[in-house]
Parts: structure tokens; sequence; C-alpha cells
């Protein structure tokens, strides 16, 4: 099946730094990748869509000067989160689709914590 | 209202007995339906899709109502193993999903 990693696992930074998120497809093309976050007893929610090569597309209410995303190649995407602040700790997830199909490949999640 | 909706539980059931989830989405457009599960600090992985016709795998089985706009879940001889949250998701035809808040089930030894 298809595999889509992420890195890191987890991360503690301080107050006003920067983090990057890597996701990765293993296996194949990921036209489109998606980065969501989870916080506590949430549902994950959708905050940006990038396909490769171009701009991303970010939801209502999510700040793209503060969560930089780069898709530059059809196997990876990054999200920067910029400046972090403690409200921003979550769990981010990113998912992978390889454009034929609906489906979507999660990756295993990075827990960001701020402090 | 929110674009879809889950009674978040906890549903608390004995092993090997039937439960059933629903959810219900506001989106008369919405394309494409899936039941993914989701482990405590874990991704979300995928369950199964949900045709209108209704479709089983194993001890589950899912419906569709587009009418209603209503999507269930039913699992059958409940596993310890099945304990996770069980998140209804759709899509709109924008490629992103739309997740539920997940029902959350625990079954009991």
């Amino acid at each position: 099946g298809a595999v889509v990693s992420q890195h890191p696992s987890r991360v503690i930074c301080k107050s006003g730094t920067s983090v990057k998120i890597e996701c990765r497809s293993l296996d194949f093309q990921a036209t489109t990748m998606f980065w969501y976050r989870q916080f506590p007893k949430k549902s994950l929610m959708l905050m940006a869509t990038s396909n490769e090569g171009s701009k991303a597309t970010y939801e209502q209410g999510v700040e793209k000067d503060k969560f930089l995303i780069n898709h530059a190649s059809l196997t990876l995407s990054t999200l920067t989160v910029t400046s972090a602040h403690p409200e921003d700790s979550s769990f981010y997830i990113c998912s992978a689709s390889d454009g034929t199909s609906y489906e979507q490949y999660f990756g295993p999640g990075t827990r960001l914590t701020v402090t | 209202r929110k674009e879809v909706e889950q009674d978040p539980g906890p549903f608390n059931v004995p092993e090997g007995a039937t439960v059933a989830f629903n959810c219900t989405y506001s989106n008369s457009a919405s394309q494409s339906f899936f039941w993914y599960r989701q482990d405590c600090r874990k991704e979300p992985k995928l369950l199964m899709s949900v045709y209108s016709s209704g479709n089983e795998d194993g001890r589950f089985t899912a419906q569709l109502n587009r009418a209603s706009q209503y999507i269930s879940l039913l699992i059958r001889d409940s596993k310890l193993s099945d304990s996770a949250t069980y998140l209804c998701v759709v899509n709109t035809g924008r490629r992103a999903l739309t997740f539920g808040s997940g029902t959350r089930l625990q079954v009991q030894p």
C-alpha cells in the first residue's frame, strides 16, 4: 500500500522559533498533499491543500504567512510553523493523494509542543 | 451547523456486542463517503468506503442514505481491538476530506 512518512514525529520548541515538518510519499507520486491539524479530543481540521509546483490553498482562518507550505516535488511537502506560540501546539498530520481517486494516504503525524 | 456531525460517545459495549454509529452531513453535493478509524495519538486509517448500495467488510457494514444525508457503520461481534475513535468522513469534490469529530468506542472484556 501507499506509504507516507512525516518527520519529525515529535518536536518541542520555544515560543517565537520556527519549526519545519516534512511529509514524504515514499512509493508513489503525490500530486496533491493536504495538511491537517488536530487539537485534543477534536476532529482533524484541514489547514491547506497543496499541489506540486503551485501555491497552497489555505482554509479560512489559517494564516498563510504563519504556516508556510512548500510542495516542490511530487514526493515532498513541507509545513513551516513560523514564530510558534503555545496555542500552535497540536497534532499536525499530512496526507497525500496520487490524483487517481479521492483516497488519501495519511502520514503518522507530528506532535508539536511550543513552550 | 457542522458539515459532518457525529455522536461523540463514548459507546461502552461488551465483547461480542453489535454496535452502530450514525453520522449526518450537511452538504448535499458530497460525493464520497468513508469511515476512518483513529487510535489514540495516531493518524487516521481508512476503515472502509461507503457506497449507496451499502457495503460489508467482514464484521463491518456501512450504509449511505443520500436522501437523508446520513451514513451509518455497524460493527458485529465487537472485539477488544475495535476500541478506537471512528471518524465519519465526507468528500465534497474538492479532493480535501471533511472529518467528523469522531465517535469513541470502548469494548470491554
